[in-house]
């Protein structure tokens, strides 16, 4: 089974400020990883994903994630943020070849509040 | 435009009380699964379907049920629901082709509190 970790439950953090949101994955399987984003009162939608190539993935509005198999993390990271990221971040696994019920195995997210 | 719609949005109701939260995707999906999101827990899966009539339990089934008897609509049903299913649910669809690398296109979430 598969399991996802986010360590931070908020990051708080000044406009304009980088910022990284973690996330480490446990899966004796090879994964796809996914960053969601939900904005306040929204439902989730996908900011970027990884399947396979390039380990540094870039996403909409500004962002970017790093896979490192050997850490077995994928980062989210911006260079600058803005008001409008505030938001929760779900990170999220699913297996290739698993088109059964778990098609995605969600962290417990992490809230990001940007502060003028 | 592409999207999947839940009814209602907010909805307060007594231990009990039989409910159905309705959901919708125009978009053909064949896949369609329901979660619940609970602070500090993230999404955790209800129930899922693969196709019409194909319906299964995820992680958290106990309480609720569900039915799939056309493709586009996926209700959730609380037959007596309880304080502990007080939650954000969501509703969720994607294609089954490729269903592991393709995007889950959220609905707006129905906030339910049981009182």
């Amino acid at each position: 089974a598969q399991s996802v970790t986010q360590l931070d439950s908020q990051v708080p953090v000044f406009e304009e400020a980088p910022v990284e949101l973690r996330c480490n994955y446990s899966s004796s399987v090879s994964v796809y990883l996914f960053w969601y984003v939900q904005y306040p009162n929204q439902g989730l939608q996908l900011l970027l994903k990884y399947l396979s190539g390039s380990t540094l993935v870039k996403g909409i509005n500004g962002f970017e994630a790093e896979f490192n198999k050997s850490q077995t993390s994928f980062h989210l990271r911006k260079p600058s943020v803005h008001i409008s990221d505030t938001a929760e971040y779900f990170c999220a696994v699913s297996v290739p070849g698993d088109t059964g019920r778990r098609a995605l195995t969600f962290g417990s997210g992490t809230r990001l509040q940007v502060q003028p | 435009e592409a999207q999947v719609t839940q009814n209602p949005r907010y909805l307060i109701t007594v231990t009990g009380k039989k409910l159905t939260v309705t959901c919708s995707q125009n978009m053909n999906h064949e896949y369609m699964s329901w979660y619940r999101q609970d602070p500090g827990l993230g999404l955790r899966q209800i129930y899922y379907s693969m196709n019409v009539e194909v319906t299964d339990k995820g992680d958290v089934p106990e309480g609720y049920k569900v039915s799939r008897k056309e493709k586009r609509n996926f209700p959730l049903i609380l037959e007596s629901p309880s304080p502990n299913q007080t939650s954000l649910y969501f509703c969720a669809s994607r294609k089954l082709a490729n269903a592991e690398s393709s995007e889950q296109y959220f609905g707006p979430g129905t906030r339910l509190t049981v009182t």
